[in-house]
């Protein structure tokens, strides 16, 4: 158990529809940072933020949007839902302040399943 | 280009045998950061072991050794004495200081299968 945590596991929704993925992190930790993994896209970095400030962001599409919490948690909102948003997302979170080094190992949450039907 | 090549897609190896993972990299940096996880089938992320760019020795995790050859930029692991519940996806990954982002960059993956 990598000690993050992201609910809901599975999720189902209908196009055009918003949900909104919940992720807490490791005790202690600061830097959270999301992903999207598709078998046609791999793992993709999507945004980080570390103590409630966005600190790097990937190939995140407009339609989504992120924040975090003052107690550190995290959550993903995703709207005007796509066939092609159906993915698993992963929530991860890491000590630093997502630089180099040991204290910047991301520990992954066990991901959200979302199905767009 | 891809920043992180992994050119073995599915690798099987026999139970308690080695086994190397292939993973070479691409960057102008001279500081960053290589890791490995494992993906099994039931979906999770799993770090594995981590190697930064400045560290002279090469990372050993228990039964998992990178082999970092920085020259060549590569990155492979090792895994000893493979166990059935090695099966699983492997994913080569990197942060590079570039602009001072840091932004991961993951591999594709290669599967692997250990047979009895």
């Amino acid at each position: 158990d990598s000690g993050v945590t992201q609910t809901p596991k599975h999720l189902i929704t209908a196009t055009g529809q918003r949900v909104t993925l919940r992720c807490s992190p490791r005790s202690g930790d600061l830097s959270v940072y999301w992903y999207q993994q598709s078998l046609d896209q791999g793992l993709q970095f999507l945004i980080q933020y570390y103590n409630g400030e966005e600190r790097a962001k990937g190939n995140i599409l407009e339609r989504f949007s992120a924040q975090q919490f003052p107690d550190l948690h995290s959550e993903l909102n995703l709207s005007s839902l796509e066939l092609g948003d159906s993915a698993l997302y992963f929530c991860a979170s890491s000590a630093g302040t997502g630089g180099l080094g040991a204290k910047n190992i991301q520990y992954f949450g066990a991901g959200t399943r979302l199905s767009v039907l | 280009a891809q920043k992180i090549t992994q050119t073995q897609p599915g690798m099987f190896v026999q139970e308690k045998e080695a086994v190397t993972l292939d993973c070479t990299y691409d960057t102008s940096d001279q500081s960053y950061g290589l890791f490995w996880y494992k993906q099994p089938s039931s979906g999770e992320m799993i770090f594995l072991i981590y190697q930064g760019s400045y560290d002279e020795q090469n990372a050993t995790e228990g039964r998992y050794s990178l082999n970092f050859q920085k020259a060549r930029k590569s990155a492979n692991l090792v895994i000893s004495a493979s166990q059935l519940g090695d099966s699983a996806m492997y994913f080569c990954a990197m942060r590079e200081g570039a602009g001072g982002s840091y932004i991961p960059t993951f591999g594709r993956g290669t599967s692997l299968i250990v047979h009895p």
